[in-house]
This record gives C-alpha cells, structure tokens and sequence, in this order.
C-alpha cells in the first residue's frame, strides 16, 4: 500500500458525458501528479500540482482539467468523453516539486461506451 | 527528445533462473532513473531508483539494478526468480529538473513453473 488513494476503482460511462476522479496523496506529500495507462500511448504524464498550484503539464487534452485543494487532495476532470478517452487514470504523489520519488495510487479504470 | 526503451515486450524466465531487464533511456545529463512494478490490476509499485552514488543499487523483493552512464542503460536484476514476480515492470527517468516521469513501454514478465 502506497498511501494514496482513488476513488472510483472502476467507472463506466458513455460518450459526451463528464467524470471527475479524486486522489488522496500520502501524508505530508505536498506534489501530485496524474498519469494516463492506456493500449496505445502506454503511461503518460498528464498534469502536476505542488501544494496547490499547477507546475507543469504533459499530454493532457483541453477536455480534461484538474485541481488540488487546500487539504491537498486532486480532482481530475475529464469532459466531453469519447471511447477513446478508456485507460486506467494514475495519480502519484511526493514529497517535492521535482525529482522525488513518486509514489502511485492504484489507478481509476475508465470505461467510456 | 527524452525517451526511454524496453527492448523486451516479453520476457519468459523459469522458476529459480536469473533474470536482467533491460533499460535503456536517451537523455543529455543523468536523470533520476526508477524500476517500477506493475501487477495485474493493480498499480505502480517502486522496485527502486537510482539518484546518485554508488551505480549497483538494491530496492525490494531481491531486485537490483546497475547504472551504466556509458550506455545509457539501467538494467534490473534479480538472481533467482519466483513466480510471484510475473508482472509487468516499467523503467522511467525523471530529468534531474524535471517534474514528470517519462516511462519505457514496459517488459511483461512470465515465469514458468
């Protein structure tokens, strides 16, 4: 067990509609960072909060968007969804902006029919 | 561009055998280097990474791996297989100012009985 969580394990929705996936970083992790595991792109780096803020973004669609809140916990909100948009969504956290070791969620299973 | 490459999709290995993944990244400078885990339906599990020093590092469940600077390789290792290591295992780097993890498309790992 890592010490982050996310919540759903599992969701399934349909075409055109909007989901939100929540993470909880580890204790005292100020960094959190979302990741996309699908078939054909593999993992990919999609967006990163430290302490609130975004520092830097990745691969990440203008369809998707997220935010970290003042307890630290991240939303990631993924609109407009199409069969294509189907992956296991990771959030990771560390201690650090940079450089740190990042420790990985169980990951969210989105299924968009 | 920063890249990282497993060479191995699959890797078949019996039970008691040695076995070395390889890892191979494309980067100017060395970055953080790491070995992740990933079992089926389940998240990312740090095996180890490798920061700075000593170029042998040890992580968890018996695994070790070697930074080679002149061939740009991270190979991981473990003497003797079980068959609870069949998984699926991603190399990443994260370049030394960076803030993303930029993964290999990972080796699927069998274990014969």
């Amino acid at each position: 067990d890592s010490g982050v969580t996310q919540t759903p394990k599992h969701l399934i929705t349909a075409t055109g509609q909007r989901v939100t996936l929540r993470c909880s970083p580890r204790s005292g992790d100020l960094s959190v960072y979302w990741y996309q595991q699908s078939l054909d792109q593999g993992l990919q780096f999609l967006i990163q909060y430290y302490n609130g803020e975004e520092r830097a973004k990745g691969n990440i669609l203008e369809r998707f968007s997220a935010q970290q809140f003042p307890d630290l916990h991240s939303e990631l909100n993924l609109s407009s969804l199409e069969l294509g948009d189907s992956a296991l969504y990771f959030c990771a956290s560390s201690v650090m902006v940079g450089g740190d070791t990042q420790y990985f969620g169980p990951g969210t299973r989105l299924t968009v029919l | 561009a920063q890249s990282v490459t497993q060479p191995d999709i699959h890797i078949t290995v019996s039970e008691g055998a040695s076995l070395e993944l390889r890892c191979n990244y494309s980067y100017g400078a060395t970055p953080y280097l790491f070995w992740y885990v990933q079992s089926p339906g389940q998240g990312l599990q740090l095996l180890l990474k490798y920061f700075s020093g000593d170029t042998l590092v040890q992580g968890i469940k018996g695994f070790e791996a070697e930074f080679k600077r002149s061939q740009s390789s991270f190979n991981l290792r473990k003497p003797s297989v079980h068959w609870s290591d069949a998984a699926e295992y991603f190399c990443a780097v994260a370049p030394d100012s960076s803030y993303k993890l930029i993964f290999g498309s990972g080796t699927r790992l069998l274990v014969r009985p």
